[in-house]
């Protein structure tokens, strides 16, 4: 099993849509998670981190499910901006070593 | 600042022959990474270093050295080139180093590497 995994998409929505994307992680002990944005042919760039409380910003909400091991990202009312492929990142206790997953692709469609 | 700097942009090499690719960041961070991303992989971690002459090795660290003399350099060296090599080489550092997580990397623009 991956220790990081995502659906690849691509997610195909209209504009002014809510969009979900889940990623689940394998390793118990991890402890600190991010979603990034990356752009094609880009570097990737943060998004957000995700607490355990779960933390919003603007039109993006975070949350985090220690119990079933996944991470999820919700997206509101859709721009044509927000299209780009969506990496979730996970990083474990006390270690330096840090996981991505593929990524899902968003295209946000007029 | 001028962030994560990447060199070369782009590069096309034969099969064993050797290159470095250079990475800088001028922000004093600790912690610096080599990742390649390739079709339906995502970024696989090469090596990391959580501070000047102190390196270890990631996921996928066959093929490649690197060494951390300053804070501010960490360049990739590929020993001898192979087309499995073929990828898109990202560079990135963080504030943390020894710190208990990573937290928040950026990220160069990326090498964009053909092996013949």
């Amino acid at each position: 099993r991956k220790e990081v995994e995502q659906d690849p998409g691509p997610f195909n929505v209209p504009e002014g849509a809510t969009v979900a994307f889940n990623c689940t992680y394998s390793n118990s002990a991890s402890q600190s998670f991010f979603w990034y944005r990356q752009d094609c042919r880009k570097e990737p760039k943060l998004l957000m981190s995700v607490y355990s409380s779960g933390n919003e910003d603007g039109r993006f909400t975070a949350q985090l499910n220690r119990a079933s091991q996944y991470i999820s990202l919700l997206i509101r009312d859709s721009k044509l901006s927000d299209s780009a492929t969506y990496l979730c990142v996970v990083n474990i206790l006390f270690s330096q070593k840090v996981t991505f997953g593929t990524g899902t692709k968003l295209q946000v469609i007029p | 600042n001028a962030g994560v700097t990447q060199t070369p942009k782009f590069q096309v090499l034969k099969t064993g022959q050797s290159m470095t690719l250079q990475c800088a960041q001028d922000m004093n961070h600790e912690y610096m990474s080599w990742y390649r991303q390739d079709p339906g992989m995502g970024l696989r971690l090469i090596h990391y270093s959580v501070g000047a002459g102190i390196t270890d090795q990631g996921e996928v660290p066959n093929g490649y050295n690197v060494s951390r003399s300053t804070t501010e350099d960490f360049p990739l060296r590929l020993l001898s080139a192979a087309p499995s090599q073929t990828s898109v080489y990202f560079c990135a550092s963080s504030p943390s180093g020894r710190a208990i997580s990573i937290n928040e990397q950026f990220f160069g623009p990326g090498t964009r590497l053909t092996v013949l």
